[in-house]
């Protein structure tokens, strides 16, 4: 079992939609976690962070960490089709660097 | 601020053939990272500096993959013998600390083929 899982897609939707994108994880010693937002032939950027728990707002994008279901999310609202990207969730434990990655979700948005 | 440089951006070599692949961090970065990046699939962690010293090559094939970061500062990563599922992008970080919140920051990956 993979320690990080995320539904590949592709996730296709129209500009202005609310896309949600997720994963879920295995090992309950992470409490950092991320999202970053990987644009074709380019290195992955850090799109959002929250430690532990609870939710994180930036702009159009949320963030939301379930511990106890050891399940994360992204909402991306007023979708745009410059959001067009892979999205990869990421996270890692209190004291180490080894990131754990998803395998991204391929987000496509039709104007 | 100038961002994490690597060169080759592409290369493509039959297998058993030798390659590596360059990057230069963020100036007064101290950490460094490599990255593994098959199709499909997010970056797998290969090694992790601070400054000259690793701290973690857990996942390093070891018997066919090497790297160094001399002077604390740029790494090369080397592949010899290279095999055909070493086909991928190579992604090089770097992040001011190596632990806590810090965020890595990456290059823009060199893609391997191997034939």
């Amino acid at each position: 079992q993979k320690e990080v899982e995320q539904d590949p897609g592709p996730l296709s939707v129209p500009e202005g939609a609310i896309v949600s994108l997720n994963c879920t994880y295995s090992n309950s010693a992470f409490q950092y976690f991320m999202w970053y937002r990987q644009y074709s032939r380019k290195g992955p950027e850090l799109l959002m962070y929250t430690y532990s728990s609870g939710n994180k707002e930036d702009g159009r994008f949320t963030a939301q960490v379930d511990k106890s279901s050891k399940y994360i999310s992204l909402f991306i609202r007023d979708s745009q089709p410059s959001d067009s990207a892979t999205y990869l969730c990421a996270m890692r434990k209190t004291g180490a660097n080894n990131l754990f990655f998803g395998t991204g979700t391929r987000l496509t948005v039709i104007p | 601020e100038a961002g994490v440089a690597q060169s080759p951006r592409y290369k493509i070599i039959e297998k058993r053939q030798s390659v590596a692949f360059w990057c230069n961090p963020i100036s007064g970065h101290a950490t460094l990272y490599w990255y593994q990046q098959i199709l499909g699939q997010g970056p797998k962690l290969l090694i992790q500096f601070q400054n000259n010293g690793v701290v973690d090559d857990s996942q390093l094939p070891k018997d066919r993959f090497s790297a160094e970061r001399l002077k604390g500062v740029d790494s090369t990563l080397k592949i010899q013998p290279a095999k055909l599922e070493d086909s991928a992008v190579y992604l090089c970080a770097s992040s001011l600390e190596s632990r806590g919140a810090d965020t890595q920051y990456f290059g823009p990956g060199t893609r391997l083929t191997v034939l």
